[in-house]
């Protein structure tokens, strides 16, 4: 099993980065797909989730109306757009499958940092 | 704040036990599964515990979940080194329709 994250970097305030998540070595199609994030000397975020088909998402209140978890089972990768960015949302993002199952797996994540 | 809440730090001697709290409440531990990771720096987080108190393979017993009304606690047993970590306990929450995590305990092994 590997999740592969990309599309972190550097960007400013009101900004927007698009992180992207390729899985490989099992049925993506099967499995909820989870973004978390921990911000510098801070706790672990869950921060969205999607359904195996798509149809249903969720997200943390500080990010609704900002970021949108979508996801492409063709091309086993889930995408978190993030709109509006501000320094708050600054923090390492993780990929996670199956979150709280007997199977969960975490990608080794992607540093998005807000400034100026 | 976290909606869950769990000591900032706990500590113990090598070989010696420790418990972890978490507490919530019914909208959330009350009334959902309880799960706890193991994060060390630099590292993606480790599942210990899913369901309240099942461990996934290659998870030693010397970690053990519980829950009891709307709180759950982690145990940890024969304490070694390798398990300075911070800890993170877990759940859905029906009210905010959203996952989440405690503000994690960080493990001393003096």
């Amino acid at each position: 099993v590997q999740l592969v994250e990309s599309g972190g970097g550097l960007v400013q305030p009101g900004g927007s980065l698009r992180l992207s998540c390729v899985a490989s070595g099992f049925t993506f199609s099967d499995y909820w797909m989870s973004w978390v994030r921990q911000a510098p000397g801070m706790g672990l975020e869950w921060v969205a989730n999607i359904k195996q088909d798509g149809s249903v998402k969720y997200y943390v209140n500080s990010v609704k109306g900002r970021f949108t978890i979508s996801r492409d089972n063709t091309k086993k990768s889930v995408y978190l757009q993030m709109d509006s960015l501000r320094a708050e949302d600054t923090a390492v993002y993780y990929c996670v499958r199956a979150i709280a199952a007997i199977d969960s797996d975490w990608g080794q994540g992607t540093l998005v940092t807000v400034s100026s | 704040q976290s909606v869950l809440t769990q000591p900032p730090s706990v500590s113990a001697a090598p070989g010696q036990k420790v418990t972890i709290s978490c507490s919530g409440s019914s909208s959330n531990i009350g009334n959902n599964y309880v799960f706890w990771y193991q994060h060390l720096p630099g590292t993606a987080p480790k599942l210990l515990i899913y369901d309240n108190t099942e461990r996934p393979s290659g998870i030693p017993d010397r970690f053990s979940g519980s829950k009891s009304g709307t709180s759950a606690t982690l145990g940890i047993t024969g304490l070694q080194t390798g398990d300075e970590a911070d800890y993170y306990c877990g759940s859905w929450d029906n009210s905010l329709s959203a996952i989440i995590f405690g503000g994690g305990t960080k493990l001393t092994v003096l």
